[in-house]
């Protein structure tokens, strides 16, 4: 089993449409839990980062971790066509990364239809 | 300020020969992570330097290297390639370790034949 699960898709949904991200983990110890937005021949960049379980808004994107569930979703509000990208999801034991780095989901390719 | 570059792009290499990747950080950033994508893995760390010191070295065999010089600029290396080193090898510069943020580069296609 992986440590981070994370489903390919691709997703599609029409604009304007919530979209909800998800990924589940095995690993108790991490506690930082980010989310990267990949654009095709481009490098990730960072949406979202929470600490430990709780709720993140930023405009249209919040971001929900659950360490009990060991489950975080990123929901992204009057989604637009510019979303469509691949979204990574990525955590760690420690601030920015620690010992192991960062270790990711494999992405869910998203695609917001006009 | 400009951000991450990586040279070159695109590399087309064949089997046994070797690679240098270059990655250039942000202007004051100190450290430089390594990641390899795949479709099959995804994105995996590789290793991370801090003022021309590996701090950190993910699990892939002694191929692969790296360094970092005194301008923070780095360089990573694979010996031998292998028809499965073909990926996207990424690299992310942050201001100090331990910050959050991590800014990624474009990255490098390397295509082993």
């Amino acid at each position: 089993q992986k440590e981070v699960e994370q489903d390919p898709g691709p997703l599609s949904v029409p604009e304007g449409a919530i979209v909800s991200l998800n990924c589940t983990y095995s690993n108790s110890a991490f506690q930082y839990f980010m989310w990267y937005r990949q654009y095709s021949r481009k490098g990730p960049e960072l949406l979202m980062y929470t600490y430990s379980s709780g709720n993140k808004e930023d405009g249209r994107f919040t971001a929900q971790v659950d360490k009990s569930s060991k489950y975080i979703s990123l929901f992204i509000r009057d989604s637009q066509p510019s979303d469509s990208a691949t979204y990574l999801c990525a955590m760690s034991g420690a601030s920015g990364g620690g010992a192991d780095g960062l270790t990711f989901g494999k992405g869910t390719h998203l695609i917001i239809q006009p | 300020k400009a951000g991450v570059t990586q040279t070159p792009r695109y590399l087309i290499k064949t089997r046994g020969q070797q690679v240098t990747l270059s990655c250039s950080p942000i202007s004051g950033h100190r450290s430089v992570s390594w990641y390899q994508q795949t479709p099959g893995q995804g994105l995996q760390f590789l290793f991370e330097y801090f003022s021309e010191t590996q701090r950190n070295k993910g699990n892939f065999p002694g191929r692969f290297s790296g360094r970092q010089f005194s301008n923070s600029r780095s360089e990573m290396n694979v010996s031998t390639l292998e028809l499965g080193d073909s990926a996207l090898y990424l690299c992310a510069s942050r201001e100090i370790v331990g910050s959050d943020e991590q800014f990624f580069g474009p990255g490098t296609r390397l295509t082993v034949l």
